[in-house]
């Protein structure tokens, strides 16, 4: 089954505690993306990636870092997560630039 | 950079009326304007989307318009039934060699009312 996962679903952190949250795609899709997602701000673009090794940043890139070794995966890690980085976070691939955008599950992250 | 603006932000309609949501974007350089709809609970879809040589694209009940003089694009769902109810996002984006950096609106929550 063509799928976007994201791992984990669920994560209750503190201020300052590195994550990381994993998104894999097994659609051999170049075009990756993350994105948050809060109450009235629709979705907002962190960092995307074209292919292994190139990434650049969205909006809203501060206290975010991506990596894209192989193609399948496109981490986030959070160095030192702080409380305004609580949202709901989706991963989402695409074979197109201006194709659709198939989004993982969402990962819901809440610091405190 | 690019900035979306969607209304309006809440809509209700009676099943079977038209519901129309409009954005504006700021960028003239954005070539490629997507609608997804998000379910509750649910991940975003794509329902329809429009690149800047087209002017209008219809897909059964959805269709979507765009004004590229005046910066703007609408979706229009005629005919609306009750599974029609969800968020529903526009987006903009330029589309180039560096990828895809997407610029979404803050949503449009659409209620049909049976």
């Amino acid at each position: 089954e063509a799928q976007v996962t994201q791992n984990p679903r669920y994560l209750i952190t503190v201020t300052g505690k590195k994550l990381t949250v994993t998104c894999s795609q097994n659609m051999n899709h170049e075009y990756m993306s993350w994105y948050r997602q809060d109450p009235g701000l629709g979705l907002r673009q962190i960092y995307y990636s074209m292919n292994v090794e190139v990434t650049d940043k969205g909006d809203v890139p501060e206290g975010y870092k991506v990596s894209r070794k192989e193609k399948r995966n496109f981490p986030l890690i959070l160095e030192s997560p702080s409380p305004n980085q609580t949202s709901l976070y989706f991963c989402a691939s695409s074979f197109l630039p201006s194709g659709e955008q198939y989004f993982g599950p969402g990962t819901r992250l809440t610091v405190t | 950079g690019e900035n979306v603006e969607q209304h309006p932000s809440t809509l209700s309609v009676q099943e079977g009326d038209s519901a129309v949501i409009k954005c504006t974007y700021s960028d003239s350089a954005s070539n490629y304007f997507p609608w997804y709809k998000q379910e509750l609970g649910k991940r975003p879809q794509l329902i329809i989307d429009i690149r800047s040589n087209v002017g209008e694209k219809k897909d059964q009940r959805i269709a979507v318009t765009l004004n590229k003089t005046a910066k703007h694009f609408s979706l229009h769902i005629t005919e609306t039934q009750p599974e029609d109810s969800a968020v529903y996002f526009c987006a903009a984006s330029i589309i180039g060699n560096y990828g895809q950096n997407f610029v979404f609106g803050p949503g449009t929550r659409l209620s049909v009312l049976p």
